[in-house]
């Protein structure tokens, strides 16, 4: 069964602080990996596609990795406007490709 | 980047009226729409997926006459919670995948019902 885990839950940062959000996940037979942020009562917008395990994305202060285990999601010199909760999704080869959803990771740059 | 619109963003209702939402892809036409479901601070819980012109396919556990789907064309979909009750209250999000694979997301819509 797929399964997506990230961490932390919650994460505060001040600005500027770099860090890094986890999502381990277990898929049979990835798809893609795919980065969303989320803001309060929006629905998630999207950030990256990965395919393969190696792959690279960068998108001005982030940058998602993927490995075959787990994909990280890099936040560098982070702002206020950053903050948000940020979902990580696997999408594998059976069923209709769906998307299966990770529980989140909220952020809050604090200035 | 491709846009999904939904409305309305936000409907309040009593007990035991039926409420339809609608997704639009705007610029682009969408081979599969998906319906999502999100309780506070929890993650996105697919309903149900839908082709145009096909009968939506529904995740176990949600029940097909209650969140009725109809997917008129490539770039509307519909969601109509029948007989809504409080439990019903939730934030909804549409998304819809385009002929290259990729999934935009709707902004969502917040039903309350009293």
């Amino acid at each position: 069964e797929d399964q997506v885990t990230q961490s932390p839950e919650a994460l505060r940062l001040q600005e500027g602080e770099s860090s890094s959000l986890n999502c381990s996940y277990t898929v049979s037979g990835l798809r893609g990996l795919f980065w969303y942020r989320q803001d309060p009562g929006k629905g998630p917008e999207f950030l990256f596609t990965l395919y393969s395990a190696g792959e690279e994305k960068e998108k001005e202060r982030l940058k998602a990795t993927l490995t075959k285990k787990e994909s990280f999601l890099h936040i560098t010199a982070p702002k206020p406007e950053d903050s948000a909760t940020y979902l990580c999704a696997v999408q594998g080869y059976t069923g209709a490709n769906n998307l299966f959803f990770g529980t989140g990771t909220r952020l809050t740059v604090i200035p | 980047g491709a846009v999904v619109s939904q409305h309305p963003s936000r409907v309040i209702c009593k007990s035991g009226t039926s409420v339809k939402i609608e997704c639009r892809s705007l610029d682009f036409q969408a081979t599969t729409m998906f319906w999502y479901r999100q309780f506070p601070k929890k993650s996105l819980m697919l309903m149900a997926t839908s082709n145009e012109g096909s009968k939506a396919t529904y995740e176990q556990g949600v029940e097909k006459d209650k969140f009725l789907i109809n997917h008129a064309s490539l770039t509307l979909s519909t969601l109509t919670v029948t007989s809504a009750h409080p439990e019903d209250s939730s934030f909804y999000i549409c998304s819809a995948r385009d002929f290259s694979g990729e999934q935009y997301f709707g902004p969502g819509t917040r039903l309350t019902v009293t």
